[in-house]
């Protein structure tokens, strides 16, 4: 079965430093997708950044970045320059087509929040 | 905001009451989900729609009951719930073809229910 892991139940950065989320999982599949996912205070999850498996390149979106190791089975995000509005809670999550729909497993979610 | 809403956005109910949860997107995805989102837990996959079919149910107790009248819709119907079943509960969306390259779900803003 798979599943995700998030070590990190919450996490503190100062604004316009950086940091890492860390993110495993576990599968025995070979096609998969893996994805950050933000969900603010009081406000809708939506989409950070998504990584194919069979991709080598690490995905980056501004100042979002992963580093993804696929050995390892290791997805960790980098948030460089650190934003107030980046404070939210951080899900990493896992998808892989079975059966002709989608399987998506979330993780138990890190709490991040970002001081001034 | 994405294109997935729900109603209502809050909601107490009686162990006794029967009540619908709704969600509506407008994105043109084929592909709906159910989640159950408590406190320290993983996001929990409830049920999948595939172009109004029933995909998933991951062992959902019956006092749950979906309904997916077409591709836009999906209703989540409860009745006699217990106070353990108080989360929110977040609609997601998703195109069902990976050649599309866009298989991230869209996520609503969840209904908060409370089971008093």
């Amino acid at each position: 079965a798979q599943t995700v892991t998030q070590s990190q139940p919450e996490m503190s950065v100062q604004e316009a430093e950086t940091v890492t989320l860390s993110c495993t999982y576990d599968t025995s599949e070979s096609n998969y997708y893996l994805f950050w996912y933000k969900q603010p205070p009081s406000r809708q999850m939506i989409l950070v950044i998504r990584q194919e498996a069979y991709k080598q390149q690490n995905a980056t979106e501004n100042r979002f970045s992963v580093n993804f190791q696929k050995a390892a089975k290791s997805f960790s995000l980098k948030i460089s320059d650190s934003q107030l509005g980046d404070t939210a809670m951080y899900f990493c999550a896992f998808m892989t087509p079975v059966g002709g729909t989608y399987k998506y497993i979330f993780g138990t979610g890190t709490r991040l929040k970002v001081l001034a | 905001e994405t294109g997935v809403t729900q109603t209502p956005r809050h909601l107490v109910m009686g162990m006794t009451n029967k009540k619908s949860l709704k969600c509506e997107q407008h994105l043109g995805h084929n592909a709906m989900y159910w989640y159950k989102q408590s406190a320290k837990k993983p996001l929990e996959l409830m049920f999948v729609y595939n172009f109004k079919e029933q995909t998933e149910n991951n062992s959902v107790p019956s006092r749950f009951s979906p309904e997916c009248p077409n591709s836009s819709h999906l209703f989540l119907h409860l009745h006699t719930l217990q106070p353990e079943d108080s989360a929110l509960y977040l609609c997601a969306s998703s195109r069902d073809n990976l050649a599309e390259s866009s298989y991230e779900q869209y996520f609503g803003p969840g209904t908060r229910l409370t089971v008093t």
